[in-house]
């Protein structure tokens, strides 16, 4: 049972538009959210997160939105360059509602993004 | 600064052969966690130690097997190497206080087993 899905394994965008990726979870106890940005032969790299009491989060050309009545997230970059081209990964997090000493996180499986010059 | 460091970056081994990979962390974190990527899955909780002496299993720990005696090392054995371990592994630690849930990965190593 995947709680964290995202549903497009990969996206193009032309160079200068909005790269919008999104993320759907299913388990309610989910209270913080996390993109991932991973380069080939990298590890993944933190990007940007957002807390289940916010329904935005914005850094430089980066931002999260949080819909929690959908349980949906997405992640928009505006405008996209050739660099980001990478996989994304969502990631979720219980740990405010399981209480101290949960610190796991549950991935999506990634959706690879390629910005075209 | 500080960093996250896997070792070896590359292994080939063979079927039936125990192998352990290294991860070490310069954070000072008290939570390190160990996953496999694999395509069409993502990434994989495999073993996760929120400190020293504890450890505890993630979804995929079959054949897996870690051990914390101190804060920087959290090493990944596998005790009898299967070509379905054949898989690219990830570190990652976290620490405490505000930023918890964040993760911070290692570059990764990329285990065949023949």
């Amino acid at each position: 049972d995947q709680q964290v899905k995202q549903n497009s394994p990969s996206l193009s965008v032309q160079e200068g538009r909005i790269s919008i990726l999104n993320c759907d979870y299913t388990n309610s106890m989910f209270d913080y959210f996390l993109w991932y940005k991973k380069y080939p032969a990298e590890g993944p790299t933190f990007l940007i997160s957002i807390s289940s009491i916010k329904d935005k989060n914005e850094d430089g050309r980066f931002t999260v939105f949080l819909n929690k009545s959908a349980k949906h997230l997405s992640l928009h970059i505006v405008p996209s360059q050739p660099g980001d081209s990478a996989v994304y990964f969502c990631a979720a997090s219980a740990r405010l509602n399981s209480g101290a000493g949960s610190y796991q996180l549950t991935f999506g499986k990634g959706t690879k993004l390629s910005v075209i010059p | 600064d500080a960093e996250i460091t896997q070792s070896p970056r590359h292994k080939i081994t063979e079927t039936g052969r125990q192998v352990t990979l290294a991860c070490h962390q310069t954070w000072n974190h008290n939570n390190m966690f160990w996953y496999r990527q694999d395509l069409g899955h993502g990434l994989r909780l495999i073993h996760y130690s929120y400190g020293v002496q504890d450890t505890n299993k993630g979804e995929v720990s079959d054949g897996y097997s870690v051990s914390r005696s101190n804060t920087e090392d959290l090493p990944l054995t596998l005790e009898s190497a299967a070509s379905s371990q054949t898989s690219v592994y990830f570190c990652a630690s976290s620490g405490q206080g505000i930023n918890t849930d964040t993760q911070y990965f290692g570059p990764g190593t990329r285990l065949t087993v023949l």
